[in-house]
């Protein structure tokens, strides 16, 4: 099944204590994303990789950094997680493909509380 | 950049009511759109897409948007609406960024309630 994962699913934290939230996905898709939701805000783009080892600043990078070391995977690492990072977070996957033309496939979110 | 308005915050509907959700999009070039749904508690999932052809495009669950190039909208619609399709809906813009990169830009989400 075609799919994109991302674990954890729910996250309590406190303020200044690293944090990984995982996402994987199995399609083959050369493109990621992470993105945050906010009520009102919508969703914002925090970064993106167009393949493996390519990766750059959405609209809302601050506080946040990415690796893409294999296609499949696109961690968002939270160095010093901060009260104003609470958020759903989501991780996408797209291809340029001419059939799926940058549709998003998304995770299932990560809700994630910094105290 | 482009940027994309989606003027409807909540809409409350009772079952079978018409619903039209307006979204208009900035960009002066060629753009893909989409409209995507998120049911409560679960994540994002695509409701139909417009990338070339006939502007009125049909999606899953009797819902259809129509492209209006000059006016800069893709607005959705269904003729009757169900309780079922409680949920918040957001429009997608994606167009060419920097490096060969197509950059997708969302709404703010407009938030619908249907009354059994």
């Amino acid at each position: 099944e075609a799919q994109v994962t991302q674990n954890p699913r729910y996250l309590i934290t406190v303020t200044g204590k690293k944090l990984t939230v995982t996402c994987s996905q199995n399609m083959n898709h050369e493109y990621m994303s992470w993105y945050r939701q906010d009520p009102g805000l919508g969703l914002r783009q925090i970064y993106y990789s167009m393949n493996v080892e390519v990766t750059d600043k959405g609209d809302v990078p601050e506080g946040y950094k990415v690796s893409r070391k294999e296609k499949r995977n696109f961690p968002l690492i939270l160095e010093s997680p901060s009260p104003n990072q609470t958020s759903l977070y989501f991780c996408a996957s797209s291809s340029p493909g001419l059939a799926t033309t940058y549709e998003q496939y998304f995770g299932p979110g990560t809700r994630l509380t910094v105290t | 950049a482009q940027s994309v308005s989606q003027h409807n915050h909540h809409v409350i509907l009772s079952e079978a009511a018409s619903l039209e959700l307006g979204c208009n999009y900035s960009y002066g070039g060629t753009v893909n759109l989409f409209w995507y749904v998120q049911y409560p508690g679960q994540h994002l999932q695509l409701l139909l897409k417009y990338f070339s052809g006939d502007p009125l495009v049909k999606g899953i669950k009797g819902f259809e948007a129509e492209f209006i190039k000059s006016k800069f909208s893709f607005n959705l619609r269904k003729p009757s609406v169900q309780w079922s399709d409680t949920a918040e809906y957001f429009c997608a813009v994606n167009a060419p960024y920097s490096g060969g990169y197509q950059k997708v830009t969302f709404g703010t989400g407009t938030k619908l309630q249907v009354i059994p």
